[in-house]
């Protein structure tokens, strides 16, 4: 069964320092990893993707994988009370007949404390 | 920007009722997915559907849960008879094919309320 972890938090992290958001992942045959933001009673808004090990940086945000470790990182820099929200890590593991559909961990709620 | 749209935004229903939800993906995205999302848990995926073709409904509960994709194009999520653990967000993502790499756009949702 495939299954994604992270920690619920909530995490807390003053306004301008950086925010580190964790996952893990069960499935070694994973090939895509996505973060997806999701503020209260909305739906879930891409923020990245990585499909290969290393580092991959958009503006404030750092994505980190480690296909080795089965782990996934979030960074995100000069965190702003607009980064308030609850982060999703969500993974793609193909299967037979082109099934694709994501696997989402439960997600990381941060808060960013002006 | 083009957007998954959904309809309707929020329904609240009385158990053993049917209700159905609607879904137009993005223009030419050939893959389409149902979510749902418990309150504090992730999306989990109820249904995958590549061009009008169901290529994944193993977590659909059939015996009260449809879906249609008859054209290709959008799509009518159905529960009938609803149950009070029906109530959830139910979401819809596009993607302009399966296969692994590419990214999947969600729609605003689907709110259910069951009383």
């Amino acid at each position: 069964q495939k299954e994604v972890e992270q920690n619920s938090g909530p995490l807390s992290v003053p306004e301008g320092a950086i925010a580190s958001l964790n996952c893990t992942y069960s499935d070694r045959g994973s090939q895509s990893f996505f973060w997806y933001r999701q503020y209260s009673g909305k739906s879930p808004e891409l923020i990245m993707f990585i499909y290969s090990n290393g580092d991959k940086e958009d503006g404030r945000f750092t994505a980190q994988l480690n296909k080795a470790s089965q782990y996934v990182s979030l960074l995100i820099r000069d965190s702003q009370p607009s980064d308030s929200a609850t982060y999703l890590c969500a993974v793609n593991s193909p299967s037979g007949g082109g099934a694709d559909g994501l696997t989402f961990g439960k997600g990381t709620h941060l808060i960013i404390q002006p | 920007e083009a957007e998954v749209a959904q309809s309707p935004r929020y329904k609240i229903t009385e158990k053993s009722q049917a209700v159905a939800f609607w879904c137009d993906p993005i223009s030419g995205h050939a893959t389409l997915y149902w979510y749902r999302q418990i309150l504090g848990q992730g999306p989990e995926l109820l249904v995958q559907f590549q061009d009008e073709s169901v290529v994944d409904d193993s977590q659909l509960p059939k015996d009260r849960f449809s879906a249609e994709r008859l054209k290709g194009v959008d799509s009518t999520l159905k529960i009938q008879p609803a149950e009070l653990g029906d109530s959830a967000m139910y979401l819809c993502a596009s993607s302009q094919t399966a296969g692994g790499t590419e990214t999947q756009y969600f729609g605003p949702g689907t709110r259910l309320l069951v009383l």
